[in-house]
C-alpha cells in the first residue's frame, strides 16, 4: 500500500505567522492528494482535493500544491480556529490511505 | 441541513457483533458514493470500506476483509456496516463519509460513533 509520510509531526507557531506542512508518499499518487483538518472530538473536515483545489466554503489562506510523490498544504496566515491536526489522503492507488498527522499548535 | 448521524455504536464483547448505521439529509444520498473511516482512540484516520452509489462497487481494507459487510438503502438514505467477529483492535470512533463524485476525497462526515471491544 502507499504509505504516506507527514512532516513536520508537531509544528509550534504563534497566531499570524505561516504554517507549510509535508506530505510525502512513497510512491506517485499523481495529484489524487486531499487534506483534511481534525480538531479534538470532532470529525475531520474537508480542505483541499485532488493536490490544489480548495473544497466549498474553505478560507482562501489555505493552499494546496505539489503532485507525484511530494505535496504540501500551506497556511498563509494562522487563525486562532487553525489550531489542530492535519492529515494528507491518498486515492490514486487502492487502498486510499492517509498520513500519520500533522498536529499545529500554539507556540 | 446536510449531514451524517452515525449510530449504532456502544461496548461488545470480543467475538461480538455490531450494526453501524448512518442517516443522511439534506442531499440526494443515492447520487454519491460512501465510505466508513475509523480513528482508533488517539490515533489517525484509517479507511474501512467503500460503497459506490448503487451498491455495484464494494470494498474493504484487509484488516476487516470477510468480518465486516457494507450496504446502503437508498430508498431510505442509510448506510449500515455489520461487524462480525469483533477484535479489541476495531476499538475506534466509526465514521460515515461522502465521497465527491469522481474526485474520491471525502467532503461531508458524520460526528462519529465510538465502537469498544472489551471483555
Amino acid at each position: 500500500e502507499t504509505v504516506l509520510t507527514q512532516s513536520p509531526a508537531t509544528l509550534s507557531l504563534s497566531p499570524g505567522e505561516r504554517a507549510t506542512l509535508s506530505c510525502r508518499a512513497s510512491q506517485s499518487v499523481t495529484n489524487f492528494l486531499a487534506w483534511y483538518q481534525q480538531k479534538p472530538g470532532q470529525a475531520p473536515r474537508l480542505l483541499i482535493y485532488d493536490a490544489s483545489t480548495r473544497a466549498t466554503g474553505i478560507p482562501a489562506r489555505f493552499s494546496g500544491s505539489g503532485s507525484g510523490t511530494d505535496f504540501t498544504l500551506t497556511i498563509s496566515s494562522l487563525e486562532p480556529e487553525d489550531f489542530a491536526v492535519y492529515y494528507c489522503q491518498q486515492r490514486s492507488n487502492w487502498p486510499t490511505t492517509f498520513g500519520q498527522g500533522t498536529k499545529v499548535e500554539i507556540k | 441541513e446536510v449531514q451524517l448521524v452515525e449510530s449504532g455504536g456502544g461496548l461488545v464483547k470480543p467475538g461480538g457483533s455490531l450494526r453501524l448505521s448512518c442517516g443522511a439529509s439534506g442531499f440526494t444520498f443515492s447520487g454519491h458514493s460512501m465510505n466508513w473511516v475509523r480513528q482508533a482512540p488517539g490515533k489517525g484516520l484509517e479507511w474501512v470500506s467503500f460503497i459506490s452509489s448503487s451498491s455495484i462497487y464494494i470494498q474493504y481494507a484487509d484488516s476487516v476483509k470477510g468480518r465486516f459487510t457494507i450496504s446502503r438503502d437508498n430508498a431510505k438514505d442509510s448506510l449500515y456496516l455489520q461487524m462480525n467477529s469483533l477484535r479489541t483492535e476495531d476499538t475506534a470512533v466509526y465514521y460515515c463519509a461522502r465521497g465527491i463524485p469522481e474526485r474520491g476525497a471525502y467532503d461531508l462526515w458524520g460526528p462519529g460513533t465510538m465502537v469498544t471491544v472489551s471483555s
